[in-house]
């Protein structure tokens, strides 16, 4: 069983440019979420996808959005990045919601914005 | 607004010396409590799940408890790969299963 992977683990981008995300739930897994961890803070809730549509967000603007595929994977895509925007981003899997609710997240994407 | 407030925010120990992490969270309706261990620039890794009042979860030195206001993680005789920032998460009965987390204790043991 593999867990959750996320790709790709660091980058770099200018402010003001696009980036894209992406994330690969754990097996069995159809609800998949996104968080913004910035230093010494605890992982802020940004939006959750289940069976491919959104299913709640979080205090995030717009140009924050995301994808569900029909595997499960998710993508998250953020617009005109501000330096503010610099944080390490986590995914995270959780089994349908019948069954035990623990979330199991990926090791993250370490975004710098300059 | 669900809250989760964590103390102390760092704590540092000798090896072998037990103590205490607390999370006291305020939520509407909790469908569970949770605790993440994270090591420094890694993803949170699932520790347990509390689902109500008086429950109990041990995992080696670890202890997880819950009352209907608070949480707390007992640390027993640690050791130096016990040092992590523990993270404490509630989530609610209603809505999206998002998870609101507390800021994290930094927790360092010294051999």
């Amino acid at each position: 069983e593999t867990g959750v992977t996320q790709s790709p683990t660091h980058l770099i981008k200018t402010r003001g440019q696009q980036v894209t995300l992406r994330c690969s739930s754990q097996s069995g897994h159809n609800t998949v979420s996104w968080y913004q961890q910035a230093l010494g803070q605890g992982p802020q809730f940004i939006f959750q996808y289940y069976r491919e549509e959104e299913n709640g967000r979080g205090n995030f603007p717009p140009r924050f959005s995301g994808l569900q595929f029909p595997n499960y994977s998710s993508e998250l895509n953020v617009n005109a990045l501000e330096l503010d925007d610099s944080a390490l981003y986590l995914c995270a899997s959780s089994p349908p919601s019948n069954m035990n609710t623990e979330a199991f997240f990926g090791q993250g994407t370490r975004l710098t914005v300059v | 607004e669900d809250q989760v407030t964590q103390s102390p925010e760092a704590l540092r120990l000798q090896e072998g010396e037990s103590s205490s992490l607390n999370c006291s969270y305020t939520v509407s309706g909790l469908r569970g409590l949770f605790w993440y261990r994270q090591d420094p620039g890694k993803g949170p890794e699932f520790l347990f799940t509390l689902y109500s009042a008086g429950e109990e979860k041990e995992k080696e030195r670890l202890k997880a408890t819950l009352t209907k206001k608070e949480s707390f993680l007992h640390i027993t005789a640690p050791k130096p790969e016990d040092s992590a920032t523990y993270l404490c998460a509630v989530r609610e009965l209603q809505g999206a299963q998002k998870l609101v987390f507390g800021q994290g204790t930094r927790l360092t043991i010294n051999p």
